[in-house]
Formats: C-alpha cells, structure tokens, sequence
C-alpha cells in the first residue's frame, strides 16, 4: 500500500507569507496527486489535481509541484481564508485512494 | 449546478445498521464513479469505499471490507452506504463524492472533483 506523510502537521503563519507544504509517498506515484484544503465543519474542497494543475475556480496563489515521491503545495500570499487543513491524496492506486494526514495552517 | 445531498446519519448502537443516502444533482450520475469518505471527530479523512459506472465495481477499505456495502441506484440519482456491525470507531462524518476521470496531458487520471457537505453518523451505547 501507498503510505502518504506530510510535512510540517502544523503551521502558524501570517496575512501576506508565502507557505509550503510537503507530501511525500512511500513510493513512486508520478504525477498522480492532487491536494484539498478544509476548512473547519466544512467538506474538502479540491485544489491541484494530477499533482500541479489547478482546478478551475482556485485563485492562482494556489500552486502545485513534484513528481514521483515528493510534491508541494505553495499558497504565494497567504489569505485570511486560506486559514485551513490541507490534504494530499495519492490517485496512483485508483480505485483505492489514501490521503495524507493534513496540515493545519493556523493564524500566527 | 452540481450538489451531492448526504442523508441517513444518526445515533446506533453497537453492532447496529445504518444507510446512508447521497442524492445526486446537476451532472450525469450514471457516468461517474463515486466514493464515500469519512472523518471521525478530530481525524484526518478516509477513504472508505468506491463504485464504478456500468459495470457497478465495488471497492472497500480494509477498515469496512466485510461490513459495509456500496451500491448505486442510477434512476434515482443516487448513491448508498450500507453499515452493518457498526463500531464505536466508525463514528465519523461521512461524505459522498464525485469522482472525476479522464485523460489529461496523456494520463489517465481519477479524483474527487465535488463533495456533499456530510452526515453524521456515531456508533455509541
């Protein structure tokens, strides 16, 4: 099975910073990776699809990267909603899908 | 506009049964897979079970193999969980969503493109 780790698990940042978050698989998943954000008694909402292509709708501070085991998420100017918890989830072993386990990015 | 509408969350016993329901609205439900994923309280999300198209394939989690069951009813526009020996760490909310596929840059790729906004379900005595 393909095991997904994020880094950090938790972030405090400001109105206006540029985030990172890392994704990394266990194993080789090319560009099958996609990233939602949630925010807090909300359903996820879908980001990146096929690890770096945005999903119509997303405000283009939102951008992906990687290939193979590690891939990025990068929010250039953080937003007072972009206050949320990010997943990432591996598409290679579709029809069986597994998610990361978030990283919350909280208000510094 | 696209909607997913989960319904049939509640309050069971152990070892209950519960379905759940996802209505489907705006876009062509017999064409797309479908998926259910929960979060229980304070948890990251899982992925608990998937159905596909024509031919009706089911996938489960290990977590759920053997206890709950998925099916779909494309007359009416909508997708079912069956939960039966429910257990306390069932407990979630649970979400349905519509799972996009299709070729993009030569790949063939499949995510979930659009989430109902949950139903609660808690397993307790």
């Amino acid at each position: 099975d393909i095991q997904l780790t994020q880094s950090p698990s938790f972030l405090s940042a400001s109105v206006g910073d540029r985030v990172t978050i890392s994704c990394r698989a266990s194993q080789g998943i090319s560009s099958y990776l996609a990233w939602y954000q949630q925010k807090p008694g909300k359903a996820p909402n879908l980001l990146i699809y096929a690890a770096s292509s945005l999903q119509s709708g997303v405000p283009s501070r939102f951008s992906g990267s990687g290939s193979g085991t590690e891939f990025t998420l990068t929010i250039s100017s953080l937003q007072p909603e972009d206050f949320a918890t990010y997943y990432c989830q591996q598409l290679n072993s579709y029809p069986l899908f597994t998610f990361g386990p978030g990283t919350k990015v909280d208000i510094k | 506009e696209v909607q997913l509408l989960e319904s049939g969350g509640g309050l069971v016993q152990p070892g209950g049964s519960l379905r759940l329901s996802c209505a489907a609205s705006g876009f062509t439900f017999s064409n797309s897979a479908m998926s259910w994923v929960r979060q229980a309280p304070g948890k990251g999300l899982e992925w608990v079970s998937g159905i596909g198209t024509s031919d009706g394939s089911t996938y489960y989690a290990d977590s759920v193999k053997g206890r709950f069951t998925i099916s779909r009813d494309n007359s009416k526009n909508t997708l079912y969980l069956q939960m039966n020996s429910l257990r306390a760490e069932d407990t979630a909310v649970y979400y349905c969503a519509k799972v996009w596929s299709g070729y993009f840059n030569d790949y063939y790729y499949s995510y979930m493109d659009v989430w109902g906004k949950g139903t609660t379900v808690t397993v307790s005595s």
